[in-house]
Order: C-alpha cells, then sequence, then structure tokens
C-alpha cells in the first residue's frame, strides 16, 4: 500500500530557509499536495505539484519533486513565527485516495 | 477563511450518549469527506460523499454513522462511542472526486473528547 513518511520535528532560526522533506512509495502519484495546519485549526491547502513537475515556486514556497527517487520538499524562505504549525505532505493515486504523512512540526527559533 | 465550516469545534460526550457533527461548505463543491486525525499517526479517511453518494467506508464501526442530505452538508452521528475515538474529526470537500487535478480543502475541525 502507500506509504508516505515525514520527519516529525524541524527547529529553524527566523530568516533563514526551513526545508520539510517527505518520502512516499507510489510511483504511480497523480498530484503531491503540501498542507499546513496550525494549533486548533484544519487543514489549508499551501500549494501543489503535478507528478510531471519537478519545481513550482509560489512566494515563499518552493516544491521540489524528485520523481525517481519519490522525494518531495518544501522550501520556505525567509521563515517567520507565522510559519510555526505543523506540516503535512499527501500523495494522490490514480484511483482519486489522498494518503498523509504523519506530519513535520516546524519550530521557529527567534 | 476555507469556505469548509464545521460545528461544534469542541465536543464532550459520555460513551452512551448520541451527538452528530456538522459540516457544510459553500464553495460548490460535489465531494465531501470526514477524517480521523489522532496524535502521531497520519489522517486516516473515514467516509467520502460524491453527488450525494457514498462511495468509500474504510472499515469504519458502525457507532459512526454519516449523512449527506445534498452536495453542501455532511453529517457525522456518534453513538456508544470509546475513549479511543477521542481525536479531531476533520471534513473536507472538493469539486469532484473522479477528477483529475481534484483538490479537498478541509474544514478546521471538531475536537472530540470520550469520557
Amino acid at each position: 500500500g502507500e506509504d508516505v513518511e515525514q520527519s516529525l520535528f524541524l527547529s529553524v532560526r527566523e530568516g533563514d530557509s526551513s526545508v520539510i522533506n517527505c518520502t512516499y512509495t507510489d510511483s504511480s502519484s497523480t498530484y503531491l499536495y503540501w498542507y499546513k495546519q496550525e494549533p486548533g485549526a484544519g487543514l489549508q491547502l499551501l500549494t501543489y505539484i503535478f507528478s510531471n513537475m519537478d519545481m513550482k515556486q509560489d512566494q515563499r514556497l518552493t516544491v521540489l519533486l524528485n520523481k525517481k527517487d519519490k522525494h518531495l520538499s518544501l522550501r520556505i524562505a525567509d521563515t517567520q513565527t507565522g510559519d510555526s504549525a505543523i506540516y503535512f505532505c499527501a500523495e494522490r493515486s490514480p484511483d482519486e485516495k489522498l494518503t498523509f504523512g504523519t506530519g513535520t512540526r516546524l519550530t521557529i527559533i527567534p | 477563511e476555507t469556505g469548509v465550516t464545521q460545528t461544534p469545534r469542541h465536543l464532550v460526550m459520555g460513551m452512551t450518549n448520541k451527538k452528530s457533527l456538522k459540516c457544510e461548505q459553500h464553495l460548490g463543491h460535489n465531494a465531501m469527506y470526514w477524517y480521523k486525525q489522532s496524535a502521531k499517526k497520519p489522517l486516516e479517511l473515514m467516509f467520502v460523499y460524491n453527488f450525494k453518494e457514498q462511495t468509500e467506508n474504510n472499515s469504519v464501526p458502525s457507532r459512526f454513522s454519516p449523512e449527506c442530505p445534498n452536495s453542501s452538508h455532511l453529517f457525522l452521528h456518534l453513538h456508544t462511542l470509546q475513549p479511543e475515538d477521542s481525536a479531531l474529526y476533520l471534513c473536507a470537500s472538493s469539486q469532484d472526486r473522479t477528477s483529475g487535478s481534484d483538490t479537498q480543502y478541509f474544514g478546521p475541525g471538531t475536537r472530540l473528547t470520550v469520557l
């Protein structure tokens, strides 16, 4: 079955770049997503990338996809305190199932 | 704001109670989902409705009963729950489950505690 893995924790100094990594096992994934969950809130869609792309940039966010290694990353430039949250990677299979990772808790160090 | 609302935001119930969670989406979507988020576990998909028809039930115990009266509303009826059912229950919606570029949008969740 599908499996999506992420590191549980990441600490980054304010102003630095954050890189959150994700690996997945389903080579037939069609789309890959990054969601952000702030305390007490639901999941907010940040960005997504189609599986035939290798990079997508949206303001401070850069998504890199290495399909050969089944590795997805989210880079947040100039990390701010408001970026503190749990970040979930998710992959979508051809049968429309969405599989989420366990999430990476990003902590910003002042 | 996500366009997906959930009520109540917090719920505490005993094991013998009956309660319902409500989800409403204002995005004109046709698919709605219930997920369970437990600590240190990936999100678990519970139910999927597409155009008001239930298309998935991922081996969810019968003490959870979904209802989708129309494309904008989704309910999760709860009865005789167990303490291990305590979790954050997230509702999501998307345009069309079968569309190639379908993207899910989530509500804020209902934090459920079963005593």
